[in-house]
């Protein structure tokens, strides 16, 4: 059983179009991120969501837009792609902990290429 | 806000050494975590510690609160291995997110 699981793992399309990635956790976490990897492998928070409320949303352009049904599920949609959102977009949940994340548990990452 | 350094940035080794690899970060934390990234892509949480020293197999995760610093020893070193490894903390205490190290890339030849 994968315990956090994302689709699809790889994405190619042209600039202007709108994609969605989909993120499930059958962990029982309250927790869920997207994390961006860039091309220099650097990753970087971009929301979390703790029980379907959002509650970081770093200085992400509102062009890529997150939505959490419940809380195992977490998809982020992205409008009007752009060259520069060509990155690996990971997936992540842990437990939240008083005083930060509890460990992280990865999807496998989503690549997505911008032609 | 925290920032985090490791380092080697990379480091090439020979089966069975010992390798360490260190993170400093400049904020105090609740938690520091090492997560492992393969060669494939995947990430994987390898310790959460917040004081003392962890131990899962060959790997050995340290941590010293005072200095704000950490280090990741593998004992016995093998081409399985290699991978990319980062350290990761809260930028505040008690922000549910990570800030990032800029990873360390391990490679160890047969």
């Amino acid at each position: 059983d994968t315990a956090v699981s994302q689709t699809p793992k790889y994405l190619v399309t042209q600039m202007g179009n709108d994609k969605s990635i989909k993120c499930e956790q059958n962990l029982g976490h309250d927790t869920m991120y997207w994390y961006k990897q860039d091309s220099k492998k650097f990753l970087k928070i971009m929301f979390s969501y703790n029980n379907k409320e959002l509650i970081i949303n770093e200085t992400v352009p509102n062009r890529f837009s997150p939505k959490s049904p419940d809380k195992a599920h977490l998809n982020l949609h992205i409008n009007s792609l752009e060259l520069g959102d060509s990155a690996v977009y990971f997936c992540a949940s842990s437990q939240g902990l008083a005083g930060g994340p509890g460990e992280l548990f990865f999807g496998e990452g989503s690549r997505l290429t911008v032609l | 806000k925290n920032e985090v350094e490791q380092s080697p940035q990379n480091l090439t080794a020979q089966e069975g050494e010992f390798i360490t690899i260190n993170c400093s970060y400049s904020v105090g934390i609740s938690a520091l975590h090492w997560l492992q990234q393969h060669p494939g892509g995947g990430i994987v949480s390898l310790f959460m510690l917040s004081s003392g020293k962890k131990k899962h197999g060959r790997l050995i995760a340290t941590i010293n609160i005072q200095e704000k610093h950490s280090s990741l020893h593998i004992t016995a070193s093998h081409p399985r291995d290699s991978a990319v490894y980062i350290c990761a903390v809260p930028p505040i205490q008690g922000a549910q997110k990570l800030v990032f190290g800029q990873g360390t890339r391990l490679t160890i030849n047969p």
